[in-house]
């Protein structure tokens, strides 16, 4: 069964440094999410790609973070500089169409934790 | 504001019988919903969904039940085994754009 492959698995990070973190979504799934979950809370959408362009960055919080998905394929998420509260699971998610009823096929995160 | 909430944190359940999981929903204009169960160390798996023109929709042991008027969704396991113990959330999406999810339910089933 195809999979989200991201990378690393886990991060630790002192703060006030620079983290990143990878996806590669199923191919041919043009549409690309960035979600964070913090412990004992839901998955929040961070951003979300349709092939290379950003359809919701909303809460995104851009002073920090980017999101980058040159080729319509891969993706990198980036914290610079990471703070202490940024410690919490970043999953990445894709599927063939936005909001597909059958569901988004989530990786198995990244997860962060800033000392 | 949570516009998703899932308000029983955790729910034990005997093998064999049934495990109802529970969501509401605050935005009328959300009309697709899903549900998703997570395992440790793993992402969250696509479990079963269901859009506003239904009121039920049934996948082998797992049911979910829609209610509009109320802005209650809930997820039904029949029969129980203990595999199915994970954290389960549902979420909540408009014209299946941007799901919204609830905080999740630990479900521990009981051998």
């Amino acid at each position: 069964e195809a999979e989200v492959a991201q990378s690393p698995r886990y991060k630790i990070t002192e703060k006030s440094q620079a983290v990143a973190f990878w996806c590669d979504p199923i191919s041919g799934h043009a549409t690309l999410y960035w979600y964070r979950q913090i412990l004992g809370q839901g998955p929040e959408l961070l951003v979300q790609f349709q092939d290379e362009s950003v359809v919701d960055d909303s809460q995104l919080p851009k002073d920090r973070f980017s999101a980058e998905r040159l080729k319509g394929v891969d993706s990198t998420l980036k914290i610079q500089p990471a703070e202490l509260g940024d410690s919490a699971m970043y999953l990445c998610a894709s599927s063939l169409d936005p909001g597909a009823l059958r569901g988004y096929t989530f990786g198995s995160g990244t997860r962060l934790t800033v000392v | 504001d949570q516009q998703v909430k899932q308000n029983s944190p955790s729910l034990s359940v005997q093998e064999g019988r049934i495990s109802i999981l529970n969501c509401d929903y605050t935005n009328s204009m959300f009309d697709y919903f899903l549900w998703y169960k997570k395992y440790p160390a793993e992402g969250p798996t696509f479990l079963i969904s269901i859009s506003s023109i239904k009121d039920k929709n049934e996948d082998g042991r797992f049911t979910v039940f829609l209610n509009k008027s109320a802005k209650h969704l809930s997820l039904h396991i029949v029969p129980s085994q203990p595999g199915d113990s994970a954290v389960y959330f549902c979420a909540a999406g408009r014209g299946t754009y941007k799901y919204i999810f609830g905080t999740g339910t630990r479900l521990k089933v009981l051998a």
